[in-house]
């Protein structure tokens, strides 16, 4: 059974600084991996999509790498902003129906 | 149309009442998708529609839970005799086939059931 696990649950870091977001799953058997935000009380903004295949996407500010066979993705946010202040979710499709399973986020709040 | 819309945006019932949701979902994606979310929790799949033809269902969905799309358009959720455990964010996501699938989300609708 796939389980993705994102850490840590909670960061706080000042204005301008760079900073990693980590997601882990058991199983290296995915179709890719999606990074979301989500702001509080509403839906989820894709971000990120990175197919089985590839190593990294990026754009703008964010980054996000794959390691499929070390079961590892990184969301690498440059110069952060408070306007970054969310949570960021990690999932990975598991069928080719597109079924996503998530991790349970890692909010983030950057202080000015 | 710029996303996926769903209505409505919040809704109070009481413990034992129907309700119904809406997910429409961006016009030329052709897969559907229903999760749901409670607090401080990843979204959780509950099902998984391509066209009109519902082709996958999580353990999720007992059988107070029902979903449809008549037409490979939009789609309703709905919850028979809520119980307050129904209560969370309900999430629709849609996507094209292809590689990619990438998965487009909706506002969401917040169950709170009393």
């Amino acid at each position: 059974k796939q389980e993705v696990t994102q850490i840590p649950a909670a960061l706080s870091v000042p204005e301008g600084e760079n900073l990693v977001l980590n997601c882990s799953f058991t199983d290296s058997a995915i179709y890719n991996l999606q990074w979301f935000r989500q702001d509080p009380g509403k839906g989820l903004t894709s971000l990120l999509l990175i197919q089985s295949s590839q190593r990294e996407q990026t754009s703008g500010r964010l980054n996000a790498s794959l390691d499929k066979s070390s079961g590892r993705s990184t969301l690498y946010i440059a110069a952060s902003q408070p306007g970054d202040s969310a949570t960021y979710l990690c999932a990975v499709r598991v069928s080719n129906t597109g079924k996503l399973i998530f991790g349970q986020g890692t909010t983030l709040q950057v202080k000015p | 149309d710029t996303g996926v819309s769903q209505d409505p945006r919040h809704k109070i019932t009481k413990r034992g009442q129907n309700v119904t949701f809406r997910c429409d979902p961006i016009s030329e994606h052709n897969r559907l998708y229903w999760y749901r979310q409670t607090l401080g929790q990843g979204p959780e799949f509950l099902t998984y529609f391509q066209n009109e033809a519902q082709l996958e269902k999580s353990r999720l969905l007992s059988d107070r839970f029902s979903a449809e799309r008549p037409k490979g358009s939009f789609s309703t959720l709905e919850i028979q005799r809520t119980e307050q455990g129904d209560s969370a964010m309900y999430l629709c996501a849609s996507s094209l086939d292809g590689s990619k699938n990438e998965q487009f989300f909706g506002p969401g609708t917040r169950l709170t059931v009393l």
